[in-house]
């Protein structure tokens, strides 16, 4: 069973902000959220993972529920290069678990 | 992306001749992946290694093998290629099982 659920795809203008969500409704303590993305024919590239607090870098933010039953990947100032497939991911802090890409969100960028 | 390349990027191969893909790192991480993606399946694991002839089997391992002699390259071998193992080949590396992957830019076989 999928441990999250992604809509399939967004649309988002550029310039604004993209807000990519993700439930993990069943999460457990001991479980991070990854996001990781995939512009067209690339390798996946790792942007962001949190436990509970919310997690800031260069690339994204990641705001997480206080139950952690959900999450949201937030991309400041989108661009056209921002354009890929978004996936969000549950995985263990313990253990050899390693990670499982579900069919993630499809954001596309509009000029 | 620096410090993991994949070759071949393109290969062509006809069904039962063996094939090989061969990732190579120079970041000397620990763990490295092999993964392939298939149009509606997104990407799954292949097989992986957590160190030098140290390999386990991935949730598609069947018809694949693996070999890591060295740290720095991971070996997968189709050993009679079918067309159903046509895809796009990923390779990964990373620190730990949960610290960010590094993924190289695949390879695309397609099996005639």
């Amino acid at each position: 069973d999928a441990k999250t659920t992604q809509p399939p795809s967004m649309d988002c203008a550029e310039g604004r902000a993209a807000n990519l969500p993700c439930n993990h409704s069943t999460i457990s303590g001991n479980e991070y959220v990854y996001w990781y993305r995939q512009i067209h024919s690339q390798g996946p590239q790792y942007i962001i993972h949190g436990l509970k607090n919310n997690e800031t870098n260069e690339m994204a933010s990641l705001i997480i529920t206080e139950d952690r039953k959900s999450s949201t990947l937030i991309l400041p100032h989108a661009t056209l290069r921002d354009t890929a497939v978004y996936y969000c991911i549950v995985i263990s802090n313990f253990g050899n678990e390693k990670l499982t890409f579900g069919t993630g969100t499809r954001l596309t960028i509009i000029p | 992306d620096a410090g993991i390349t994949q070759s071949p990027r393109h290969k062509v191969t006809e069904t039962g001749t063996p094939v090989t893909l061969r990732c190579h790192q120079t970041e000397n991480h620990r763990y490295m992946y092999w993964y392939r993606q298939d149009p509606g399946h997104g990407l799954r694991l292949i097989h992986y290694s957590y160190g030098v002839k140290d390999t386990d089997k991935g949730e598609v391992s069947d018809g694949y093998s693996v070999s890591r002699s060295k740290t720095e390259d991971f070996l997968l071998t189709l050993e009679s290629a079918t067309s159903s193992q046509t895809s796009v080949y990923f390779c990964a590396i990373s620190e730990g099982y949960r610290v960010g992957y590094t993924f190289g830019s695949g390879t695309r076989l397609t099996v005639v």
